[in-house]
């Protein structure tokens, strides 16, 4: 059974911290993998996808992935209330076509 | 370029009905992933098509179906509805199906089964 687990939250961060959102996966041989944002009533949106180790930068937000440890996080910089989403981590279990297992989601509250 | 579309957007049903949903990928993308997504099970994998055949498949009963067709777009089917089909169904297209692409999601859509 291949698993993707994140913290359900709800994550409540200040306007203009950092927020952490925090992603494992149970399959060791995983190469790829996504974070997208989804608002309340809205179809998920891609922020970022990484396939190697280290970190991958896109604006304020920072992906960093350790295969070792099967673990994939997401940090957003300077956080806004429109950043105020569920953030979902998927994981895509095969090298040849899709088969996308998301998490749960963690829930991103920014306070004003 | 156009974005993924889902028609209908809504729809509500009855038990023992079937229902038939339609997805047009991103022009040029050829693989079509369904998923199913209800507040108590989260998003899940419903089936994948690329090149008018299923080339991957989650763990749904077969009463949920679907095809490609040639000019990629898809439909998804599903007979004989449950309650428990309530849920929103989003599909998503990519450009080859690589697993390294980027899906695309489109807005959904909401089914209710009364």
């Amino acid at each position: 059974q291949k698993e993707v687990e994140q913290n359900s939250g709800p994550l409540s961060v200040p306007e203009g911290a950092i927020a952490s959102l925090n992603c494992t996966y149970s399959d060791r041989g995983s190469q790829s993998f996504f974070w997208y944002r989804q608002y309340s009533g809205k179809s998920p949106e891609l922020i970022m996808s990484i396939y190697s180790n280290g970190d991958k930068e896109d604006g304020r937000f920072t992906a960093q992935l350790n295969k070792a440890s099967q673990y994939v996080s997401l940090l957003i910089r300077d956080s806004q209330p429109s950043d105020s989403a569920t953030y979902l981590c998927a994981v895509n279990f095969h090298n040849y076509g899709q088969n996308f297992v998301f998490g749960p989601g963690t829930r991103l509250s920014v306070l004003p | 370029k156009a974005g993924v579309t889902q028609t209908p957007r809504y729809l509500i049903k009855t038990r023992g009905q079937q229902v038939t949903l339609s997805c047009s990928p991103i022009s040029g993308h050829r693989s079509v992933s369904w998923y199913q997504q209800t507040p108590g099970q989260g998003l899940q994998f419903l089936f994948e098509y690329f090149s008018e055949t299923q080339r991957n498949k989650g763990n749904f009963p077969g009463r949920f179906s679907g095809r490609q067709f040639s000019n990629s777009r898809s439909e998804m089917n599903v007979s004989t509805l449950e309650l428990g089909d309530s849920a929103l169904y989003l599909c998503a297209s990519s450009l080859g199906g690589q697993g390294q692409e980027t899906q695309y999601f489109g807005p959904g859509t909401r089914l209710l089964v009364l």
